[in-house]
């Protein structure tokens, strides 16, 4: 079955510590995202990847960073720089056919 | 940079019957798309209907269908025949072609009461 997983799915983290959420898509799609979800905001774009080994900031890239090395890959680091981690992630890959997004089941971070 | 406002946090419907969700966007672009997505408790996000700006024609997807309004950048979802399983949030979503962006409104709760 084509799709996107993400792990893990819960994640926990202390202050100070960096993190890396896991984003795979067996979709054959070149373009992908990342989500931060927070209660009353909606979804908002951290960072996204047009092509592999290229990427560009979201609307709340601080303390954020990515990787594209291969296609079906997008990882997210979460670094002690982001004062508030503490959300819900969700990843997201395109169909240019169509311009719909798909998404993977999501991260739920927890700072401790 | 697109703005798309959803103006109900929450909203609730009897089993059965009929409920719009609204949705306005703020755009410079001709060339985009437009969505609505459900994210139920299990917080997947599933897509329930999308419509091309350039299609003068609303979208329907069995209950649910549009209702775009392009002169006035509106873009309603209408669910009929609301059945206990549409309880979920409710995003609207902007997707400019030369942007390469989605955009989400803050969503809209909807339940669904038996």
């Amino acid at each position: 079955d084509g799709g996107i997983t993400q792990s893990p799915k819960y994640l926990f983290r202390k202050e100070g510590q960096n993190v890396t959420l896991s984003c795979e898509q067996n979709l054959n799609h070149d373009a992908m995202y990342w989500y931060r979800q927070d209660p009353g905001q909606g979804l908002r774009l951290i960072y996204y990847s047009q092509i592999v080994n290229d990427f560009q900031k979201g609307d709340i890239a601080e303390g954020y960073s990515v990787s594209r090395e291969k296609k079906e890959s997008f990882p997210l680091t979460v670094t002690s720089a982001q004062k508030n981690p503490t959300a819900f992630y969700l990843c997201a890959s395109i169909d240019r056919m169509y311009n719909e997004q798909f998404f993977g089941p999501g991260t739920r971070l927890t700072v401790l | 940079a697109q703005t798309v406002t959803q103006s109900q946090p929450e909203m609730s419907v009897q089993e059965a019957e009929t409920v719009t969700l609204s949705c306005t966007y703020d755009t410079s672009e001709n060339n985009y798309y437009l969505f609505w997505y459900k994210q139920p408790p299990s917080r997947q996000m599933i897509l329930v209907i999308r419509q091309e700006a350039y299609k003068q024609q609303n979208a329907t997807e069995n209950r649910f269908s549009v209702n775009f309004q392009k002169a006035a950048k509106s873009f309603s979802l209408k669910i009929s025949d609301s059945q206990l399983g549409d309880t979920a949030m409710y995003f609207c979503a902007f997707f400019g072609a030369g942007s390469y962006q989605l955009t989400f409104g803050k969503g809209t709760k909807l339940s669904v009461i038996p």
